[in-house]
This record gives structure tokens, sequence and C-alpha cells, in this order.
């Protein structure tokens, strides 16, 4: 059973480019979150889809946008880098919750650098 | 605004030694989630516990155990007989109860010396 995948590895842009970012769920699950983990940071929260739909938001510019494909797959886009978007970009996969919560399985990561 | 803070920037431990990982965080929620997260060199982050905010038992999974103290919104984690496998960044986490945001903490670095 494949865990949760993401795609690249690594990752080196210049500045003002466009990136995107891509993540496979683990098998049966069915909502994304993405998460930005800055060097020596934790985690910060991007958005979270569902049903190929934004289900919530942290606090990112409009720059940062995402797709939910129908096999539950995801992509992060990134426009108009800043050197600032240097980063660990996480990828997360659960099972939306009917009650509770459901544990989240986290991917590898895709480490960006922006020269 | 909810916020967790982790105010042990790095710690170490002797194997086989205990150690405490503390975290504290802020919200006006009453029903919500805790959670440490582990995440070693170049690996993946893994949840290592949590705890649901309405369970006044303290959650243990092995070697691993929290001391949840509501009131102060307190949420420490103890690691018992540590291995080298422990070193590791560990985040303490957030969720509200019907959300889907998780806020994490700074993070510990923990060294495990031989």
């Amino acid at each position: 059973d494949a865990g949760v995948t993401q795609s690249p590895t690594h990752l080196i842009k210049t500045r003002g480019q466009q990136v995107t970012l891509r993540c496979s769920p683990k098998s049966g699950h069915d909502t994304v979150s993405w998460y930005q983990q800055a060097l020596g940071q934790g985690p910060q929260f991007i958005f979270q889809y569902y049903e190929e739909e934004e289900r919530q938001r942290g606090n990112f510019p409009d720059r940062f946008s995402g797709h939910q494909f129908p096999n539950y797959s995801s992509e992060l886009n990134v426009n108009a880098l800043l050197l600032g978007d240097s980063a660990l970009y996480l990828c997360a996969s659960s099972l939306a919750q009917t009650s509770g919560y459901n544990e989240q399985f986290f991917g590898p990561g895709t480490r960006l650098t922006v020269l | 605004a909810q916020t967790v803070t982790q105010s042990q920037p790095e710690m170490s431990v002797q194997e086989a030694e205990t150690v405490t990982l503390s975290c504290t965080y802020d919200t006006s929620e009453n029903n919500y989630y805790l959670f440490w997260y582990k995440q070693p060199p170049s690996r993946q982050m893994i949840l290592v516990i949590r705890q649901e905010a309405y369970k006044q038992q303290n959650a243990t999974e092995n070697r691993f155990s929290v001391n949840f103290q509501k009131a102060a919104k307190s949420f420490s984690l103890k690691i018992s007989d540590s291995q080298l496998g422990d070193t590791a960044m560990y985040f303490c986490a957030f969720v509200p109860a019907g959300g889907f945001k998780t806020i994490f903490g700074a993070g510990t670095r923990l060294f495990v010396k031989a």
C-alpha cells in the first residue's frame, strides 16, 4: 500500500517563475492538505482540498493556488516566486471526517529553492 | 488566534533515559485535538500520539505518553527509555474539533546520545 507520494523531490527556480508541485494521496484517502515548512520552522497550513474544492485556506497570498483531481491527487501552484517561498512543501492526506478526527499521513515533501 | 508554543528549541537525552518535551497552546475552543508529530532527519513526518480534549485520561502509546492539562493549556510529551531512533524534530500540533487546519509549533530538536 503506497503512502503519500510527492513529486518532484527537489526543485530550483528563479524569482518570478512559476512552479507546480504534485501529490498523490494514500490509497483510500480523499482529502489533501498542503503545508509550507521553512527551514527550522513548523509547517504552516496553506489550504485543504476535498471533493475538488478548496475547503479551508491559511494565511497565504493568492499566488498560491491548488487543484484536486477526480482521482484525489492534487497540485500546488505558486506564481511569481519570491526568495521567501524557498521551503519544504508537505502534502498530507486523510479521509474526510464525518465525526471526530481522521489521522493525516504526510508525504516526504518537495524541497523548493528560489534563487 | 490559535497558537502553539514550544519553548525548547533543542534538547538532548542519554539513551535509555526519560525526557519531557513541553508545549503550550492558546485557544478559545472547548473541543479540539492535540498531537505530537515526529520528523526524523530527511524522513517523513509521522504521528506519535494524539489526545482528544474531551478525554481527561492522558494518552499513552508504548514508550510515549502525554501530560494534558486543559485548564493550563499545556500538553507535554514524555519519552521513556529513549532510543537512538528517537532522534528527530518533534512538533506539537492543534486542530479544533470540526476544523481542517492543523496548527503546528516551531518544533523541538531532540538528540538521543549513546
